[in-house]
């Protein structure tokens, strides 16, 4: 089983600043396949970013991801005041199961 | 509209059962792997197992090998998660999910439903 590793566990970042979440794998991940997600209070998570790069549908252009083999990074920019959130990484590594890591929280400074 | 609606969840005393289901719509469901992804109170994400289109592969985490069961059924867009040997640790919202638009990437979920095991 793959582990994969967030931090910080906690970020503090004012409106219209950037925050740098990383993600850690304890495996190569398999052609970078590599996924974050954002998770607000009371809510189901909603997938940002997939294939380590790629916006989903409808994701604004200031969230953005980048890495390869065991190190990956989601990069907000400018943040707004919906953009605080718990955020979560998961890799789809060569076969189930498809863990996630312990999660980010995105405070407000 | 892509719609995962959960059911099922309850209170449950340890070493009990209970039965979760997915209802879909607005996906040709027989197309899809499905996920069951569960989130205890307070903590992080944890993918639970997922199943193949036609269910012949299924995948567990370690920690509920043995105890729970996945499957679905085509013909009534159902997804099925059956626990069994109930633990304190199980104790979550469970939400149905798949990768309906991107292969690796959840991109639909469930609203949850809420499993509490305790005495």
């Amino acid at each position: 089983e793959i582990v994969l590793t967030q931090s910080p566990g906690s970020l503090s970042v004012s409106p219209g600043e950037r925050a740098t979440l990383s993600c850690r794998t304890s495996q190569s991940v398999s052609s970078s396949h590599l996924a974050w997600y954002q998770q607000r209070p009371g809510q189901a998570p909603r997938l940002l970013i997939y294939d380590t790069f790629s916006r989903a549908t409808g994701v604004p252009d200031r969230f953005s991801g980048s890495g390869s083999g065991t190190d990956f990074t989601l990069t907000i920019t400018r943040l707004e005041p919906e953009d605080f959130a718990v955020y979560y990484c998961q890799q789809y590594g060569t076969s189930p199961p498809y863990t996630f890591g312990q999660g980010t929280k995105v405070e407000m400074k | 509209e892509v719609q995962l609606v959960e059911s099922g969840g309850g209170l449950v005393q340890p070493g009990g059962s209970l039965r979760l289901s997915c209802a879909a719509s607005g996906i040709t469901f027989s197309s899809y792997w499905m996920t069951w992804v569960r989130q205890a109170p307070g903590k992080g994400l944890e993918w639970v197992a997922n199943i193949m289109q036609d269910g012949s592969e299924k995948y567990y985490v370690d920690s509920v090998k043995g105890r729970f069961t996945i499957s679905r059924d085509n013909s009534k867009n159902s997804l099925y998660l059956q626990m069994n040997s109930l633990r304190a640790e199980d104790t979550a919202v469970y939400y149905c999910a798949s990768e309906v638009y991107y292969y690796y990437g959840i991109d639909v979920w469930g609203q949850g439903t809420t499993v509490t095991v305790s005495s």
